[in-house]
């Protein structure tokens, strides 16, 4: 089984911009989380994705945003981009099919603000 | 606020030996613990989880996991110099989203 997939890998983007991550989950999951990590903060939860509905929201701006397809795959966008957005960003699919909540983490975008 | 504390490390120990690596947390009310290994530059990987009181074993690797006393550690035996990366622990309830440690930098020396 493939497993979770981020385009593109590595982004080079000035202030001000804005910015699109996809995410194509694990065949068979319908959730999609998406993290931001950095040195200081670590492993910060976005937002999660289910069957096209945000399920979960973590304490981010609203410049953060995200959307999941039919097909279960997920983009996130963020707008009016800000120095302190450089960071990897992680999605993490799972199957939700009861149980402990498994995550498997895709390769990562590797974002640069300048 | 749920709060999930590791020693950031780093972590020495000779190759062969045991690395133990724990984590503690504040919400009681945590279900489920797991463990991710992440080389650096790379994403995380998940090692293992628990969620019952105890012990679970994986090849090297043996989760243990207290309640009462808020505690969950990962233990690798024969550690190996591939087994250097930081590992983060992660915890949540039910379906509510994972809520990760800083992680703790291991380093085997060989």
């Amino acid at each position: 089984k493939a497993g979770v997939t981020q385009t593109p890998r590595y982004l080079i983007k000035t202030r001000g911009q804005q910015v699109t991550l996809s995410c194509s989950p694990i065949s068979g999951h319908r959730s999609v989380s998406w993290y931001q990590q950095t040195p200081g903060q670590g492993l910060q939860f976005l937002f999660e994705y289910f069957s096209e509905t945000q399920r979960n929201k973590g304490n981010f701006p609203g410049r953060f945003s995200g959307r999941q397809f039919s097909n279960s795959r997920s983009e996130m966008n963020v707008s009016t981009l800000e120095l302190g957005d450089s960071a990897l960003y992680l999605c993490a699919s799972s199957s939700l099919t009861g149980g402990p909540y498994e995550q498997y983490f895709g390769p990562g975008t590797r974002l640069t603000v300048t | 606020q749920k709060e999930v504390e590791q020693n950031s490390g780093p972590l020495s120990v000779p190759e062969g030996a045991i690395a133990s690596l724990n984590c503690t947390y504040s919400d009681r009310g945590s279900q489920s613990f797991f463990w991710y290994r992440q080389y650096s530059g790379k994403s995380p990987e998940l090692i293992m989880f628990i969620y019952s009181n105890g012990d679970k074993e994986d090849g090297r690797f043996t989760a243990q996991l207290n309640k009462a006393s808020q505690y969950v550690s990962l233990l690798i035996r024969d550690s190996q110099p591939s087994d250097s990366a930081t590992y983060l622990c992660a915890l949540n309830s039910g379906n509510t989203p994972l809520v990760f440690g800083k992680g703790t930098r291991l380093s085997v020396i060989a």
